[in-house]
C-alpha cells in the first residue's frame, strides 16, 4: 500500500520569504502526485500534480514541486510568500495502475506566513 | 455553475443518534468519496464510489454507511456505532480517473455532545 509522509506539521516563514514544504512518499510501483491546498473551514483545492514528464510541475499562486523518483519526494516550493498563502497543505499521491482511483493524503503541513 | 454542494456546515447531534451527511454534485462526475478530517491526522477514507449502485469500504468505514442511488448523490450516515464522530467530513468527487485530480465540496463539522 502507498503512504505519504509530510514532515514537518507547521511551518512559520516572512512574508516574501521562500518556502519549501516537505513530502515523501512510499509505493511499490508508480504513482501520481498532488498537492492541496485548505484555507479554514473550507474544501481543498488542487495545487498541482505530478503525472509523468518534466519533473518540475508548475502551479496555481506561483507555487511549483519537484517529483525526485530516487529519493520518493515531492516538495513544494514558492520563491517568496504572501500572507494569503496561509492555508494547510496536503501532499497526496495515487497508483497509477490497481488503486482504484483513490488519493492516500498526507497529515499537512500548516503553513504560517508573517509580516 | 458546477460544485460539490454538503450541507449542513455545521451540525450537532446527540450520542447516540444517527446523522446523515448530504453530498451532491452537478459535474456528472462518476466517482464520488468520503473522507474524515482530524486535526494533525490528514484526511482519511471513509467510502467511495465508482458508479451508481456500487461503493467500497475506505480505511476508516466502521461505524459509517452510504448509498449511491443517483450518480449526484452520496450520502454519507454516522451510525451511533461510530465511537468518535466528532470530525470534519468532506465529500469530493473526480472525472473517473483519478489523475484529473478531485473536487472538494466545502465540509460539514459535526459536533456529537
Amino acid at each position: 500500500a502507498q503512504s505519504v509522509t509530510q514532515l514537518d506539521s507547521q511551518v512559520p516563514v516572512f512574508e516574501e520569504a521562500p518556502v519549501e514544504l516537505r513530502c515523501n512518499y512510499s509505493s511499490s510501483v508508480s504513482v501520481y502526485l498532488f498537492w492541496y491546498v485548505q484555507y479554514p473551514n473550507q474544501g481543498l483545492q488542487l495545487l498541482l500534480k505530478y503525472l509523468s514528464g518534466s519533473t518540475l510541475v508548475k502551479g496555481i499562486n506561483g507555487f511549483e514541486a519537484e517529483f525526485n523518483k530516487s529519493q520518493t519526494s515531492f516538495h513544494l516550493r514558492k520563491p517568496s510568500v504572501h500572507i494569503s498563502d496561509t492555508a494547510e497543505y496536503f501532499c497526496a499521491v495515487s497508483l497509477i495502475t490497481g488503486g482504484g482511483n483513490k488519493l492516500t493524503f498526507g497529515t499537512g503541513t500548516q503553513l504560517k506566513v508573517e509580516l | 455553475d458546477g460544485g460539490i454542494t454538503q450541507s449542513p456546515k455545521y451540525l450537532f447531534r446527540k450520542e447516540g443518534q444517527n446523522v446523515t451527511l448530504s453530498c451532491e454534485q452537478n459535474l456528472n462526475h462518476d466517482a464520488m468519496y468520503w473522507y474524515r478530517q482530524d486535526p494533525g491526522q490528514g484526511l482519511r477514507l471513509i467510502y467511495y464510489s465508482q458508479i451508481v449502485n456500487d461503493f467500497q469500504k475506505g480505511d476508516i468505514a466502521e461505524g459509517y454507511s452510504v448509498s449511491r442511488e443517483k450518480k449526484e448523490s452520496f450520502p454519507l450516515t454516522v451510525t451511533s456505532a461510530q465511537k468518535n464522530p466528532t470530525a470534519f467530513y468532506l465529500c469530493a468527487s473526480s472525472i473517473g480517473s483519478v489523475n484529473y485530480g478531485y473536487t472538494f465540496g466545502s465540509g460539514t463539522r459535526l459536533t456529537v455532545v
